[in-house]
């Protein structure tokens, strides 16, 4: 199984610019979601979906994130415009059913917004 | 207040000895806690899950514990390696509708030579 994977795994980007980043869940799995890590903050979850459908997105910090999963193998986290309060290492996560079963996480998106 | 606290914040340990961590959470009502090992410039992968009525759970020269009275877990690492040095995070999972996991701050293990 070649687990959850994330692109790009390094972006740098000046401020106003507009990221994407994007996530291929495993396989299987109907749970995904995205978190943000930070030194000062850890990890803090951004949104989650269950079945394409977005759950819980209360994480998301303001109107310039969004995120969508358009299919069961696809979601992408766009932030329009960037910032520099920004920068964090973006996680996107799979796990089978509820966020109650094991949870794998990608190799993460480090964003740097200069 | 972090409803999930680890100690210590970081750790050096000698090749070959052996540590603990600490984790104590006030998350209620309590479905599983997880461990993970975060290694540097890597995504967390979980090292044990344990619900209520599991008191102990190894994975290799991993051991967790869990207290669910005191709410209290540890993790105890045998015979450390270099590989282990890592952040150990744990998570705790509410049993409520929104299945809001809860993450420590971690504890970064720094094991050497």
């Amino acid at each position: 199984d070649a687990g959850v994977i994330q692109s790009p795994r390094h972006e740098v980007t000046e401020m106003g610019q507009e990221v994407t980043l994007r996530c291929k869940p495993i396989s299987g799995h109907n749970s995904l979601f995205w978190y943000r890590q930070t030194m000062m903050r850890g990890l803090e979850l951004l949104i989650y979906f269950n079945n394409n459908v977005p759950i819980d997105d209360s994480g998301m910090p303001e109107d310039r994130f969004s995120a969508k999963m358009p299919n069961a193998s696809f979601s992408t986290l766009k932030i329009q415009p960037s910032e520099p309060r920004d920068s964090a290492v973006y996680f996107c996560a799979s796990s089978r059913g509820t966020p109650n079963g094991e949870l794998f996480f990608g190799e993460g998106s480090r964003l740097t917004v200069l | 207040k972090n409803q999930v606290e680890q100690s210590p914040q970081s750790l050096i340990i000698l090749e070959g000895k052996n540590c603990t961590l600490q984790c104590n959470y006030t998350v209620s009502p309590f479905s599983n806690l997880r461990w993970y090992k975060q290694d540097t410039g890597r995504g967390p992968v979980s090292l044990t899950i344990m619900t209520f009525s599991e008191n102990t759970k190894s994975n290799g020269r991993y051991t967790a514990t869990l207290d669910a009275d005191t709410k209290q877990s540890s993790l105890h690492i045998t015979a450390s390696q270099l590989s282990d040095s890592a952040s150990y995070i744990c998570v705790v999972l509410a049993q409520r509708a929104d299945y809001k996991l809860s993450f420590g701050a971690g504890t970064t293990v720094t094991v050497r030579a």
